[in-house]
C-alpha cells in the first residue's frame, strides 16, 4: 500500500538546524511531489514547501524562505527536509505529504522539539 | 497568499445530530478544496476532495458542498469516533489551511 515513513523525533538546540526524513512506498516516487507541512502545538496546519520528484523544482512558503531546504534522493525514494536556524518557535510536528493536488497519503509526523 | 477561515472555532454537538463546518476563502479557489480530519497525535485523514467527492472509505455521512470562497462539510449524523479537529485545505494556489473548527461532544 501507498506509505510515507518518516525519521524519528529529534531534540535540537537553539540555532542548530534539522533533517527530516521521509521514505515513500508502494508507488513510483517519481510520479509525484511531495509537501511538507508542520503543526506547532495546539496551532493550525502550515504549509512549509514543495518538490517536484525528479526535476528537484522547489516551491517554499514566504514564511520559512531562506530557512528550508526541500531535496529528494530518488535511489532511495526518500525525500528530506532540512530546517536551519531553529528557534523555540519551531517546535513542533512535521509531516511530509505526497501531492496529489491535495493528499490523500501523509507520514505519521516527526517531532521536533527545540530547547536548550 | 490565499487565506483560509473557518467558522466556527468550536462546535458543540450531541452524538446523532447534524454539525455543519464552514470554510471561507479570500479569493476564488474554484473546487480545489479538501477537507481533513485531524485527532491528537494523528496525522490529516483525508475525508473529502474536489469539494464535494469522498475519499475512498470515507462514510457517507461526510458530505461536502460550495466552489469559488465558500464551503461546507456536513456530518449527518455525529457518531462518537467523528469528534475531532477539522481543517479544511485549499490547493488552487500552491497550499493553505483553515485555522481548523473542533468538534466536540456537547
Amino acid at each position: 500500500q501507498v506509505q510515507l515513513v518518516q525519521s524519528g523525533a529529534e531534540v535540537k538546540k537553539p540555532g542548530a538546524s534539522v533533517k527530516v526524513s521521509c521514505k515513500a512506498s508502494g508507488y513510483t516516487f517519481t510520479s509525484y511531489g511531495i509537501h511538507w507541512v508542520r503543526q506547532a502545538p495546539g496551532q493550525r496546519l502550515e504549509w512549509m514547501g514543495w518538490i517536484s520528484v525528479g526535476s528537484d523544482n522547489t516551491k517554499y512558503s514566504e514564511n520559512f524562505q531562506g530557512r528550508v531546504t526541500i531535496s529528494t534522493d530518488t535511489s532511495a525514494s526518500t525525500a528530506h527536509m532540512e530546517l536551519s536556524s531553529l528557534r523555540s518557535e519551531d517546535t513542533a510536528v512535521y509531516y511530509c505529504a505526497r501531492d496529489d493536488g491535495y493528499s490523500s497519503t501523509w507520514g505519521q509526523g516527526t517531532l521536533v522539539t527545540v530547547s536548550s | 497568499e490565499i487565506v483560509m477561515t473557518q467558522s466556527p472555532a468550536t462546535l458543540s454537538v450531541s452524538p446523532g445530530e447534524r454539525a455543519t463546518l464552514s470554510c471561507r476563502a479570500s479569493q476564488s479557489v474554484s473546487s480545489n478544496l479538501a477537507w481533513y480530519q485531524q485527532k491528537p497525535g494523528q496525522a490529516p485523514r483525508l475525508l473529502i476532495y474536489g469539494a464535494s467527492t469522498r475519499a475512498t472509505g470515507i462514510p457517507a455521512r461526510f458530505s461536502g458542498s460550495g466552489s469559488g470562497t465558500e464551503f461546507t462539510l456536513t456530518i449527518s449524523s455525529l457518531q462518537s469516533e467523528d469528534f475531532a479537529v477539522y481543517y479544511c485545505l485549499q490547493h488552487n494556489d500552491w497550499w493553505t489551511f483553515g485555522q481548523g473548527t473542533k468538534v466536540e461532544i456537547k
